[in-house]
């Protein structure tokens, strides 16, 4: 029940084309989900975070949707390009004491 | 410096070997972590330090000792490891609590022979 389950494994996009990664949870009592994002030789760092209260959350050309009846979230990357190419991770908290739980990353190609 | 720095960026290491981990955090936050990531597998959480005490140890195998001297500084002592650990070791630091914007170093890449 804690976990956070995270799909595809690896995408392939064309550039301009539209990134869509996918996470599914089951404990409802999480209410916190960030994105991460990790280039090769780096940490993860945020990109994006949205809290159950709202279904969806844009930022740039990044967006989650929350689908809180189906305990689903994803990130779409629209107008997706080269610089995007990264590994990008899912995340749940039930709040700030408690930790992150992760998924197991997706790897993102775009093609030029 | 900014942000969180990690040393080595790169270690190999027998089994029989003791070596360290270091992480430094200039971002002035109160919480620090050791993380292990391995290839298609979620990030594991290893411990949590907070003001320098230590607040979780995630079942981590005696053989990995963490010290936190400081809210600044955070090591990781290594001693007779296994091959099975070898992994991208991951230093992070948050203002806040567990779930706050977690800051991440670039890591260390262990190799145990």
């Amino acid at each position: 029940q804690q976990q956070v389950k995270q799909s595809p494994q690896s995408l392939i996009v064309q550039k301009g084309g539209i990134s869509i990664i996918n996470c599914a949870y089951e404990n409802t009592a999480f209410d916190y989900f960030p994105w991460y994002q990790q280039f090769p030789g780096k940490g993860p760092a945020l990109l994006i975070a949205i809290r159950p209260d709202v279904s969806e959350k844009k930022e740039g050309r990044f967006t989650i949707s929350f689908n809180k009846s189906a305990k689903q979230f994803s990130l779409h990357i629209m107008d997706s390009q080269p610089g995007d190419s990264a590994t990008y991770f899912c995340a749940a908290s039930m709040g700030s004491n408690y930790q992150l739980i992760w998924g197991a990353g997706t790897k993102l190609i775009i093609k030029p | 410096e900014t942000g969180v720095t990690q040393t080595p960026r790169h270690l190999v290491m027998g089994m029989t070997n003791k070596k360290s981990l270091k992480c430094e955090q200039h971002l002035g936050h109160n919480a620090m972590y050791w993380y292990k990531q391995s290839a298609k597998k979620p990030l594991e959480l290893m411990f949590v330090y907070n003001f320098k005490e230590q607040t979780e140890n995630n079942s981590v195998p005696s053989r990995f000792s963490p010290e936190c001297p400081n809210s600044s500084h955070l090591f990781l002592h290594l001693h007779t490891l296994q091959p099975e650990d070898s992994a991208l070791y991951l230093c992070a630091s948050s203002q806040g609590d567990l779930g706050a914007e977690a800051f991440f170093g670039q890591g260390t890449r262990l190799t145990v022979v």
